[in-house]
């Protein structure tokens, strides 16, 4: 069945450096992604999105990389700051409106 | 612009006992989510609106959940009875459909059954 998982479940980065967040997905007719940052005690937020007919989308420090290939998916933040601590979830529409979420990685910045 | 507001943000019950959670999603959207997230995992689709219609009810365990939205506005969710694995957090999220796939999520109700 369809499935969104994440290879690591928990990310450290030192302050300043870049963290890169993956996620595979199983779904290759998935034609669009989300990546979203849950801090504790909220719901998830939209950080940036991508389709399947881009490889590559950017955002304010943040880039998402699509590899159709080998539907694989991931989460580059530039210069990671203690505020980027938060568990990111990416997440595969599978039908109409609907979204399949991955399990999440939880990204610590270290002082 | 208010966000999607939920209440309660917590609850504890005894097994066996009713609960219901509230949502009010953001104005103009007419697309509203129930999900569940159990702890360390992502959400997981419980049911779907468009307006007051429930297009997407699969993964919804009808024997002892339900929902309405019946202004197409806020909606509810109800448990009777409550189990113990049912202890998660109930999210509710919303969007505008046609404008972007873009939803936005409520803080979640904390719901522990003891």
């Amino acid at each position: 069945g369809e499935s969104v998982g994440l290879h690591l479940p928990t990310l450290s980065v030192q302050e300043g450096d870049n963290s890169i967040i993956n996620c595979a997905y199983s779904n290759s007719a998935s034609d669009y992604f989300i990546w979203y940052k849950q801090e504790s005690g909220k719901g998830p937020q939209f950080i940036i999105d991508i389709r399947s007919n881009m490889d590559k989308r950017q955002g304010q420090r943040v880039t998402v990389l699509l590899n159709k290939t080998v539907k694989h998916l991931s989460l580059q933040i530039a210069a990671t700051q203690p505020g980027d601590s938060a568990v990111y979830f990416c997440a595969e529409k599978v039908s109409g409106q609907n979204f399949v979420f991955g399990p999440g990685t939880r990204l610590s910045v270290l002082p | 612009e208010a966000g999607v507001v939920q209440s309660p943000r917590y609850k504890i019950i005894e097994k066996k006992q009713p609960v219901a959670f509230w949502c009010n999603p953001i104005s103009g959207h007419n697309t509203l989510y129930w999900y569940r997230q159990n702890l360390g995992q992502g959400p997981e689709l419980l049911i779907r609106y468009e307006n007051e219609e429930a297009v997407d009810d699969s993964q919804l365990p009808k024997d002892r959940f339900s929902a309405e939205r019946l202004k197409g506005v806020d909606s509810t969710l109800k448990i009777q009875p409550a189990e113990l694995g049912d202890s998660a957090v109930y999210l509710c999220a919303s969007s505008l459909q046609g404008h972007s796939y873009e939803q936005y999520f409520g803080p979640g109700t904390r719901l522990t059954v003891t």
